[in-house]
């Protein structure tokens, strides 16, 4: 299984552009989140979803758009880019293991994305 | 105000030696506690989750500990290898509805490097 997949690894965007990070995943997890990771700080979620058609926002959505149409994609928007959307980006898919234990999380390699 | 705090921010150890992080957290109600492993330029790989009542888990030379009252917990690192230079990340998830499940609280993680 290839798990959770990002495109693409790099991307240098101008201000006010725009660009879409792709995440795919194959385990069939009806799980699927966008973070954010700042240098020094703790990851920040942006968007989630519990499964295709449904999802809902984060600690830092401005910015950001969502939609999950398939199981399997779960695509991020970013719309005028602006130097503060500067981070690495982590796609991550989970399933549930118990109510107390919570879900295991599967991240994929991240975005790194230069605003400039 | 961040949730979760580690400490230290970042330590270099000595191949083959012992390492102890600590991770206090102020999320409530408390439901489960993980360790995440996350190397250079890679998303983070769950190490091991914890509930209330599990107070040591082991994952290889990795063992997790958790004191709920105090609300703290530490991840020792026995006879440390190269492979373990990472950054360690605490994450805490707090017990609520289904959609809470998706929203953890990150800490901004630990930076071990192991020398030889």
């Amino acid at each position: 299984n290839a798990g959770v997949t990002q495109t693409p690894k790099f991307r240098i965007l101008k201000i006010g552009q725009s660009m879409t990070l792709q995440c795919t995943q194959d385990m069939n997890h009806n799980y699927m989140y966008w973070y954010r990771q700042d240098p020094g700080m703790g990851l920040k979620l942006i968007y989630y979803s519990v499964g295709a058609g449904i999802t809902d926002k984060g600690e830092v959505p401005n910015g950001y758009n969502v939609s999950r149409s398939t199981t399997e994609d779960f695509p991020l928007r970013l719309e005028l880019a602006a130097p503060s959307q500067t981070s690495v980006y982590f796609c991550a898919s989970s399933w549930v293991l118990s109510a107390k234990r919570g879900y295991e999380q599967y991240f994929g390699p991240g975005t790194r994305l230069t605003v400039t | 105000k961040n949730q979760v705090e580690q400490s230290p921010q970042s330590l270099i150890i000595l191949e083959g030696k012992n390492c102890t992080l600590q991770c206090n957290y102020t999320v409530s109600p408390f439901s489960n506690l993980r360790w995440y492993k996350q190397d250079t330029g890679r998303g983070p790989v769950s190490l091991t989750i914890m509930t209330f009542s599990e107070n040591t888990k082991s994952n290889g030379r990795y063992t997790a500990t958790l004191d709920a009252d105090t609300k703290q917990s530490s991840l020792h690192i026995t006879a440390s290898q190269l492979s373990d230079s990472a950054s360690y990340i605490c994450v805490v998830s707090a017990e609520g509805t289904t959609d809470s499940w998706g929203k953890l609280q990150f800490g901004a993680g630990t930076q071990v490097v192991v020398t030889p």
